[in-house]
C-alpha cells in the first residue's frame, strides 16, 4: 500500500514565524498535493506538484510556497504564519490510476 | 452551485442496518470517483476508487457504484457496524491530465448507534 507520511500530527507556532510542514511518500509518485480542511469550507487545494521542482498554484495558494526536491517529498512552508492560517492541513499523492492517497494530516494552531 | 452533492449531511442508524450514501455530480464528464473516510481528527483513507470505464467496485462490506448518466454515485455499507462512524466524503477527478484536479463533495457525518 501507498504511504503518505506527514511528519506532525499537531503544531503550535507563533504569529510571524516560518513553519514548515513535510510530506513524505513511498510510491514514486509523481504528483503530489497540499490541501488545508477548515469547518464549513471543506478542502481546498493550496499548491500541487507534477515533478521535481515543479509547481502550481492551486485555490488559496496567498500565504504559502512550496518545495519539491527530491520526488518523495513535498514540503509547504508558510513564511510568516497568521493566525488564520490555524488549520488541519492535508497531504496526498496520487497514482497512475489517479487515485488519492492521504496521509494523517497536520493540526496547525497559530497563536 | 455545488459540484459535488452530498446527501444526507448527516445519517445516525442502528447497528446492523444497511444504508446508502449518495454523491450527485453537475458535470456529465466523469473521470474517476473516489470514496474517503474520516474519522475526526485524522486524514482521509481511500475506500475504493471507480474508474470511468467501470460501473462499480466492491471492498468488503461496501460497495460503491458509478451511474454516469445521471452524474450519481452511490456508497452502500452493509451490515453497518459502530466502527464505520466517521464521515464519507465522495470526489470527483476533473480530467486525466498532470493539472487535473479533484473535487470533493461536503461529506455524509454517519453515526452507528451501538
Amino acid at each position: 500500500d501507498v504511504k503518505v507520511t506527514q511528519s506532525s500530527r499537531y503544531l503550535v507556532k507563533r504569529t510571524g514565524e516560518k513553519v514548515f510542514l513535510e510530506c513524505v511518500q513511498d510510491m514514486d509518485h509523481e504528483n503530489m498535493f497540499w490541501y488545508r480542511q477548515d469547518p464549513g469550507l471543506g478542502l481546498r487545494l493550496i499548491y500541487f506538484s507534477y515533478d521535481v521542482k515543479m509547481k502550481e498554484k492551486g485555490d488559496i495558494p496567498e500565504g504559502y510556497s512550496v518545495s519539491r526536491e527530491k520526488k518523495e517529498r513535498f514540503s509547504l512552508i508558510l513564511e510568516s504564519a497568521s493566525t488564520n492560517q490555524t488549520s488541519m492541513y492535508l497531504c496526498a499523492s496520487r497514482g497512475d490510476d489517479y487515485g488519492y492517497t492521504f496521509g494523517s494530516g497536520t493540526r496547525l494552531t497559530v497563536v | 452551485k455545488q459540484e459535488v452533492t452530498q446527501i444526507p449531511a448527516a445519517l445516525s442508524v442502528p447497528e446492523g442496518e444497511n444504508l446508502v450514501l449518495n454523491c450527485s455530480f453537475t458535470d456529465s464528464a466523469i473521470y474517476n470517483l473516489q470514496w474517503f473516510r474520516q474519522d475526526p481528527g485524522k486524514g482521509l483513507t481511500s475506500l475504493l476508487l471507480i474508474q470511468s470505464s467501470q460501473r462499480e467496485q466492491t471492498s468488503g462490506r461496501l460497495n460503491a457504484s458509478l451511474d454516469k448518466s445521471s452524474g450519481r454515485s452511490t456508497l452502500y455499507i452493509a451490515a453497518s457496524q459502530p466502527g464505520d462512524s466517521a464521515t464519507y466524503l465522495c470526489a470527483r477527478l476533473k480530467g486525466y491530465s498532470s493539472a487535473s484536479k479533484i473535487i470533493f463533495g461536503s461529506g455524509t457525518r454517519l453515526s452507528i448507534r451501538p
